[in-house]
């Protein structure tokens, strides 16, 4: 079974630009969650979607941050200003049952 | 509030020594689930437990085992005979367990376990 897949794995931007990730989830998985993992801190949830609706974004900084799934397969997270604050490991993950989560292998943005 | 606190931020040991990994929990839910997480240096968190709250069992699985204490919210982990592979970020998270919810989960600062030959 393949895993979630995220692109880029890197991306090194300067600040006030925009950037865009793209997730796939696990084949079925009906939830998709987006994470921020700040240099040596835990992962923090941005967004979570149930197929395609949005079931809880209430750290997504909404200002700068937006994100999509479309389909309710596929998503996308764009930043847009970036500021310097947002470099960190942006993870994404999927689920089929209650609790367990498959992350994927996360985009590294640089924000310079 | 939820909350999940390990205390080492970093465990230093040789190889073949057993090493426990801390971590106390904080939530006013009845039911609700207790994960490990590993994340080595390629930065992929790859799943290691999930336990729920009326399950206090402790597990082992190889090298690995859980001691799960609802009296004193702790579910820490501990690797016997270490090795240079485990080292790695190790997270404990907590996740609400609503029906028809997979719930927030949340993590605590991690500790990262450096296993020296």
């Amino acid at each position: 079974e393949a895993g979630v897949a995220q692109s880029p794995r890197y991306k090194i931007i300067e600040k006030r630009q925009s950037v865009a990730f793209w997730c796939n989830p696990i084949s079925g998985h009906a939830t998709l969650y987006w994470y921020q993992q700040i240099l040596g801190q835990g992962p923090k949830l941005l967004i979570q979607f149930q197929n395609n609706g949005v079931v809880d974004d209430s750290q997504l900084p909404k200002d700068r941050f937006s994100a999509e799934r479309l389909k309710g397969v596929d998503s996308t997270l764009k930043i847009q200003p970036a500021k310097l604050e947002d470099s960190a490991v942006y993870l994404c993950a999927s689920s089929l049952t209650v609790g367990l989560r498959f992350f994927g292998p996360g985009t590294r943005l640089t924000v310079l | 509030a939820q909350k999940v606190t390990q205390a080492q931020t970093e465990i230093s040991v040789v190889e073949k020594e057993d090493v426990t990994l801390d971590c106390v929990y904080e939530t006013r839910d009845t039911t609700y689930y207790l994960f490990w997480y590993k994340q080595p240096p390629s930065g992929e968190l790859v799943f290691l437990i999930r336990r729920n709250s009326f399950d206090e069992q402790n597990e082992i699985s190889g090298r690995y085992s859980w001691n799960f204490q609802k009296s004193t919210s702790s579910f820490n982990f501990t690797i016997t005979a270490s090795q240079v592979v485990d080292s790695a970020v190790y997270f404990c998270a907590l996740s609400e367990a609503r029906t028809g919810n997979t719930g927030k989960l949340i993590f605590g600062q991690g500790t990262t376990l450096q296993v020296k030959p």
